[in-house]
């Protein structure tokens, strides 16, 4: 149990087109979803807070108007990358929290972003 | 925001057991330590948690310090399979908004 899928695992665009992740819930209901961005070898960064049926809550930085985050069900949350450059390119990671308990996360795949 | 403190990189051989240690010495009274671990090009995997307790599953052996203040993960045998970055995490924020904060994790490499 507690499966989040992520689509598409990767993705190539053009500079200045909009890219949307999808991040998926497959066995459990998640009202919260997470999205976290991860550069080579490096550690993961929290983006933003996602709670179905609200706004996202962004973390310091992250441009919510770049990074847009919708979770209108409680096992769908996307994340748009509008207007996408080179320096977008990264590991897009996202994870769903069970409800109750003691808020264990589970991450999807991930999605490798490239923009020429 | 509560932090930990790993070593960057770790070695074993196979077969035998791998201790990764963790600091958290700002853990407050309510936060679960979290492990979990990620291979190259996937999403991190959950691995265990615990509160104050030592605790075990199928994966892994979590050893938490009385104090609160540290915590070990163990692999009781190490296989090559188990190389990954090995990330512990202190859920983190007021109650009902609690998230993670992934600090630099440690590369466990398992030597055939």
């Amino acid at each position: 149990g507690a499966v989040v899928s992520q689509h598409p695992s990767w993705v190539i665009c053009k500079s200045g087109t909009s890219v949307k992740i999808e991040c998926r819930s497959l066995d459990f209901q998640a009202t919260t979803m997470f999205w976290y961005r991860q550069f080579p070898k490096k550690s993961l960064m929290l983006m933003a807070t996602s709670n179905e049926g609200s706004k996202a809550t962004y973390e310091q930085g992250v441009e919510k108007d770049k990074f847009l985050i919708n979770h209108a069900s409680l096992t769908l949350s996307t994340l748009t990358v509008t207007s996408a450059h080179p320096e977008d390119s990264s590991f897009y990671i996202c994870s769903a929290r069970l409800a109750g308990g003691q808020y264990t996360q589970y991450f999807g795949p991930g999605t490798r972003l490239t923009v020429l | 925001d509560a932090k930990t403190t790993q070593p960057n990189s770790m070695e074993s051989n196979e077969e035998e057991p791998v201790h990764l240690p963790c600091n958290h010495s700002t853990i407050s009274g309510t936060d679960y330590i979290h492990w979990y671990r990620q291979l190259p090009s996937q999403g991190p995997e959950y691995v265990i948690h615990g509160l104050t307790s030592n605790v075990n599953n199928r994966m892994a052996s979590l050893a938490i310090a009385e104090d609160r203040k540290s915590s070990t993960l163990i692999l009781h045998r190490a296989t090559l399979r188990d190389a990954a970055v090995y990330y512990c995490i202190l859920r983190s924020g007021p109650s009902g908004t609690y998230k993670y904060i992934f600090g630099t994790g440690t590369r466990l490499k398992v030597l055939a």
